[in-house]
């Protein structure tokens, strides 16, 4: 089974309009974290954003917010206001075990391809 | 993120060679993560290293590839006799010893395989 699920591979949204990519993750662990990396074309990879799983709050950081529901296990990355700049892929990607335990070993979804129109 | 530099950017190489690409962690960090990312996936984990130690390989290839993080330098990822399935982009990726809830990654090398 998939660990992580990104089921919109691409996703259009008009400038200055929000929009949620949807991200689902599969995992027996009590203790994880959910991540969210920006992969513009360039290839960079730039982190966005993060979420513990004991987190009781949605993560924010400027115009990113995860939208954290863990029952039923979905990491939706919500960016407000999109820019231009905002084009690019956007991973998902989860680390299973306590955050403390050493190995940072992360599994990523496939990605979802974000078009933002002027 | 800036602080993680690798080196080369692009590798061209062709079949049978031997492809050494290069990770210097940020500043402070002593952990070292190498990702491989094929064509429209996402990024798999390959290794994981902390100076002089290998911690987590489980996700490289049984032959040719190996890695190190030596007490002195880059890292090194080694790709030996390489084919052209090895042609994707690998990402170093590093953090400190404590939890910041963040792994900084670098701009990626390319490696294509002739």
């Amino acid at each position: 089974a998939q660990k992580i699920t990104q089921t919109q591979p691409g996703m259009f949204v008009q400038e200055k309009e929000a929009v949620t990519l949807d991200c689902t993750y599969d995992t027996s662990d009590q203790s994880y974290g959910l991540f969210w990396y920006k992969q513009p074309s360039s290839g960079e990879m730039i982190f966005l954003i993060y979420q513990g799983s004991y987190d009781e709050q949605n993560a924010t950081e400027g115009r990113y917010s995860l939208n954290f529901q863990k029952a039923r296990k979905s990491a939706n990355l919500v960016i407000s206001a999109s820019q231009l700049g905002d084009s690019a892929m956007y991973f998902c990607a989860m680390r299973e075990g306590p955050s403390g335990a050493g190995s940072y070993q992360l599994t990523f979804g496939k990605g979802t391809k974000l078009s933002v129109i002027p | 993120n800036a602080g993680v530099m690798q080196n080369p950017r692009h590798l061209v190489r062709r079949r049978g060679q031997e492809a050494r690409l290069r990770c210097s962690p940020m500043k402070g960090h002593s952990h070292v993560y190498w990702y491989r990312q094929l064509p429209e996936e996402g990024l798999k984990f390959m290794v994981y290293l902390q100076k002089e130690n290998i911690i987590d390989e489980s996700g490289m290839p049984k032959e040719r590839f190996s890695a190190e993080f030596p007490k002195e330098g880059p890292s090194i990822l080694r790709i030996q006799q390489v084919v052209r399935g090895d042609s994707a982009a690998y990402f170093c990726a590093s953090k400190s010893g404590s939890d910041t809830g963040e792994l900084f990654f670098g701009e990626g090398s390319r490696l294509t395989v002739l």
